[in-house]
């Protein structure tokens, strides 16, 4: 069982915008601005979409943004495009040097 | 362009110690404020972080990993390496080394293709 909690599956038609919920607690979300989100294509390795909650790296299109209330992390996802469709994972930093991962949520587009 | 290889035997016994090496190249791995990280995902399972270190040879563990993980850097050769003991069928695993930006970021920015490691007699 994941220390973070996100919904299995997401879905959403091209043009859409889409919303990944990651669920923690005020010991890891709610306690530090260290969300991070990656994007997992089949075979692939994961990739840096978000980092310190809603920055993006450089070449990460901003249809993809961060964002935090409380105990719960989202990544948007606006304007999907078919290459969107992928597995997302959420991390984040739970205090004493520990970095907790969530379950992953797949996305189909 | 910073690069990172893993690698090491794609097969090991149960009880067994495994050893990856993760190789760093187009970059130091002594460049300040970065950290080096391995992470696992085991087959169609999600990603578990296992350790970090930073050049100077600060460590952090999963506390869940802590008493099997050893994580070791060799600033000679621009490589980082885990050591996991008592290895078995739950460890087997995809093994990414990860390049982390930052002591506050806890965000994996680079990361190597992975290597395969399989747990089995």
């Amino acid at each position: 069982q994941s220390a973070l909690t996100q919904p299995p599956s997401a879905s959403g038609s091209p043009g859409q915008s889409v919303t990944i919920s990651c669920t923690g607690t005020n010991s890891d979300v709610g306690g530090y601005n260290s969300v991070s989100w990656y994007q997992q294509h089949p075979g692939k390795a994961p990739k840096l979409m978000i980092y310190e909650v809603t920055k993006r790296p450089s070449g990460v299109p901003d249809r993809f943004s961060g964002s935090k209330s409380g105990n719960t992390a989202s990544l948007t996802v606006s304007g999907l495009q078919p290459e969107d469709e992928a597995d997302y994972y959420c991390t984040s930093y739970a205090g004493k040097n520990n970095l907790v991962f969530g379950g992953g949520t797949k996305l189909t587009v | 362009q910073l690069q990172l290889q893993e690698s090491g035997p794609g097969l090991v016994k149960p009880s067994e110690t495994l050893s990856l090496t993760c190789a760093v190249s187009g970059g130091s791995i002594t460049s300040d404020n970065y950290y080096w990280g391995w992470i696992r995902q085991p087959p169609g399972k999600g990603l578990e972080w296992i350790a970090t270190i930073y050049y100077s040879g600060s460590t952090y563990y999963n506390p869940s990993l802590r008493n099997r993980v050893t994580i070791s850097v060799d600033t000679s050769k621009n490589q980082f390496s885990l050591k996991l003991t008592s290895m078995t069928a739950a460890d087997t695993a995809m093994y990414y080394c990860a390049r982390q930006r930052g002591w506050g970021s806890w965000a994996f920015d680079i990361w190597g293709q992975g290597t395969v490691v399989t747990v089995s007699s």
